[in-house]
């Protein structure tokens, strides 16, 4: 069955340090990769998307995002994070089927920035 | 920036009882789709609807569950008899024609069933 596996469910970071979420997908076919943010209170907001074309995709806030198919990751980076990157983080794959999608998620990582 | 939006913010229900979660998808968008998130699990797809028929659904969406677009604007989720592990938020969302448009997201209603 299609998966996808985020490695770290609670992260803790100081400001201005680096960071970096991993993922994992297992799906064979094609996919489109996404990484969601969830401030706390509100809804699941698209911060970056991978479609094809070159595997590092930027997004918005500064993240970006490494499409390794090899190794069936795309992991979230950020090089100096703030405190209003308190969030939750959420990589899904867009699976295709018979012309229809739909949106597997992984687990989840919450990640708390301290001033 | 349009949005999509869902009502209620928060239902609390009995166990056995019918609810109705509504949602106002993005007005040009055609494809619909219902996730619901338990309490500390992942986002989990729940069924995707498109020229007024379910496209997709998972496992959890059985017979108690339902979709319907009743006027061009609302998509609704009803679950006919709720049970307690029904308790979860349930996001609606929708996107545009063409397989490379994201999913916009709404804001959930969270559910409780006592």
């Amino acid at each position: 069955a299609q998966s996808v596996s985020q490695h770290n469910h609670h992260v803790i970071l100081s400001e201005a340090a680096s960071l970096e979420l991993g993922c994992n997908y297992s799906y064979g076919g094609t996919v489109n990769l996404f990484w969601y943010v969830q401030y706390p209170g509100q809804h699941l907001q698209l911060l970056l998307k991978y479609f094809s074309g070159d595997p590092l995709v930027k997004g918005i806030k500064g993240f970006e995002a490494e499409f390794i198919k090899s190794k069936f990751s795309f992991n979230l980076r950020k090089p100096s994070v703030q405190w209003s990157d308190t969030a939750e983080y959420f990589c899904a794959v867009n699976l295709f089927s018979g012309g229809y999608n739909k949106l597997i998620f992984g687990a989840g990582t919450r990640l708390a920035v301290h001033p | 920036e349009p949005e999509v939006t869902q009502t209620p913010s928060h239902q609390v229900t009995q166990m056995g009882q019918e609810v109705i979660l509504r949602c106002v998808p993005i007005s040009n968008h055609l494809y619909f789709y219902w996730y619901r998130q338990i309490l500390g699990q992942k986002v989990e797809f729940l069924v995707s609807f498109y020229n007024n028929e379910i496209s997709e659904k998972s496992e959890i969406f059985d017979d108690q569950f339902s979709v319907e677009r009743p006027d061009g604007s609302n998509f609704t989720l009803k679950i006919r008899s709720t049970k307690l592990e029904d308790s979860a938020m349930y996001f609606c969302a929708s996107r545009e024609r063409g397989d490379y448009n994201e999913q916009f997201f709404g804001p959930g209603t969270r559910l409780t069933v006592l």
